[in-house]
């Protein structure tokens, strides 16, 4: 079974800190994504990579970065949290022969305070 | 105008019910479409694709329409454990960052 594992499932920080939220897949797929879900608003795309070293921006990136130096490991950084940034953040990938197979991990409830 | 729009619901059925729900997409170029299932506190996982001729697994029903640039799901025979938030996910182009996902239909299955 594809495991798609996020380091923490709930998240305190306060406004200012640095947060970094990790994702470890074993199924050595190339596309790993970052989401973030909010009531009414779905699932929006925040960041997306292809390859190691390789990303690209979503729909909402603004306050985010990433990396990826491993192709199993892509970690969502929070540079300077923010209340707004209070949200369920979900961890993806899929492998580049059937993309749109999305495999997530359980979600990390990350409140701003 | 969303990219993706749902009825959020909820639609709430009585088990053995028949329950149907659209989803419209505005890019006519969208190449592939799929639903998703999202239980309560839990990760989205595909339920199925959706392909141009139709397709069915057990009691599930996914339809198609190009023209009117709309997706479908029906659920036959609904069981409680149906009960979850249904996603319709768009993929607008080849990239895998093209997916789309649906806000949701919250369906709830009553004894």
């Amino acid at each position: 079974d594809v495991k798609v594992t996020q380091s923490s499932r709930y998240l305190v920080k306060r406004t200012g800190e640095k947060v970094f939220l990790e994702c470890v897949q074993d199924m050595d797929h190339e596309n790993m994504f970052w989401y973030r879900q909010d009531p009414g608003l779905g699932l929006r795309l925040i960041y997306f990579s292809y390859d190691v070293k390789m990303k690209e921006k979503g729909d909402i990136p603004e306050g985010y970065s990433v990396s990826r130096e491993k192709k199993e490991r892509f970690s969502l950084i929070l540079e300077s949290a923010s209340t707004n940034q209070t949200s369920m953040y979900l961890c993806a990938s899929s492998s580049e022969a059937r993309n749109e197979k999305l495999f997530f991990g359980s979600g990390t409830q990350l409140s701003v305070l | 105008r969303k990219e993706v729009e749902q009825d959020p619901g909820p639609f709430n059925v009585p088990e053995g019910a028949t329950v149907a729900f659209n989803c419209t997409y505005s890019n006519s170029a969208s190449q592939s479409f799929f639903w998703y299932r999202q239980d309560c506190r839990k990760e989205p996982k595909l339920l199925m694709s959706v392909y141009s001729s139709g397709n069915e697994d057990g009691r599930f029903t996914a339809q198609l329409n190009r023209a009117s640039q709309y997706i479908s799901l029906l659920i036959r025979d609904s069981k409680l454990s149906d009960s979850a938030t249904y996603l319709c996910v768009v993929n607008g182009g080849s990239s895998a960052s093209k997916i789309i996902f649906g806000s949701g239909t919250r369906l709830s299955i009553r004894p």
